[in-house]
């Protein structure tokens, strides 16, 4: 089992720019959620989606914020344009609801830098 | 009432002690609450979760104690060690591992 796996790792870039953060859930896990981490803020949900179909998108901070889920094995998030407010680890987790071990299993992360 | 807040912020034990972090909550609605270790560089992991239908939980070294009358729940990590040092978030959610709310964490040092 791979776990959940997070692209890219790191990114550093300039205000104004257009970020896109990728995630591939664990295999058969049908619920999917982005978190975004700060020494300020904590761990905050930005949005969750079950069975690629968004959920609650309460947590995203304001239009330039947008994720979507084609598939069961992909899901973006994207901000555009960047501000350096926006920088954080961006958390990506997956979960099977109602399965043996129903719990949010988190990626790496990825460090994002607005400069 | 979707807050979860976590005492203390920082905790710095000796090898062999015992550290306690603590957790309260307003929703009634939650019914489970796990707890999550996160080591620098790294996402959260799971560690041990309770629901309210018992008072304690124990997976070795780690026991959650839970108060459903006070709404509050606790870790306890015995024996610690400096393996253990890491930044602990206790969350809470009304419907298994959905949604959580997170608590703000406890950075946990262990000294040898």
């Amino acid at each position: 089992d791979a776990g959940v796996i997070q692209s890219p790792r790191h990114e550093v870039t300039e205000m104004g720019q257009e970020v896109t953060l990728r995630c591939k859930p664990i295999s058969g896990h049908n619920s999917l959620f982005w978190y975004r981490q700060t020494m300020m803020r904590g761990l905050e949900l930005l949005i969750y989606f079950n069975n690629n179909v968004p959920i609650d998108d309460s947590g995203m901070p304001e239009d330039r914020f947008s994720a979507k889920m084609p598939n069961a094995s992909f899901s973006t998030l994207k901000i555009q344009p960047s501000e350096p407010r926006d920088s954080a680890v961006y958390f990506c987790a997956s979960r099977l609801a109602g399965g043996p071990k129903d719990t949010q299993y988190f990626g790496p992360g990825t460090r994002l830098t607005v400069l | 009432q979707q807050q979860v807040k976590q005492s203390p912020q920082s905790l710095i034990v000796q090898k062999g002690g015992i550290s306690i972090i603590n957790c309260a909550y307003e929703n009634t609605a939650f019914d489970y609450f796990p707890w999550y270790q996160q080591f620098p560089g790294k996402g959260p992991a799971l560690l041990i979760a309770i629901r309210p239908d018992v008072s304690e939980k124990k997976e070795g070294r780690f026991t959650i104690s839970f108060n459903k009358s006070a709404k509050q729940f606790s870790l306890h990590i015995m024996d610690s060690q400096p393996g253990d040092s890491a930044t602990y978030f206790c969350a809470a959610s009304g419907t298994s591992g959905s949604r959580l709310t997170f608590g703000e964490g406890t950075q946990l040092t262990v000294n040898p």
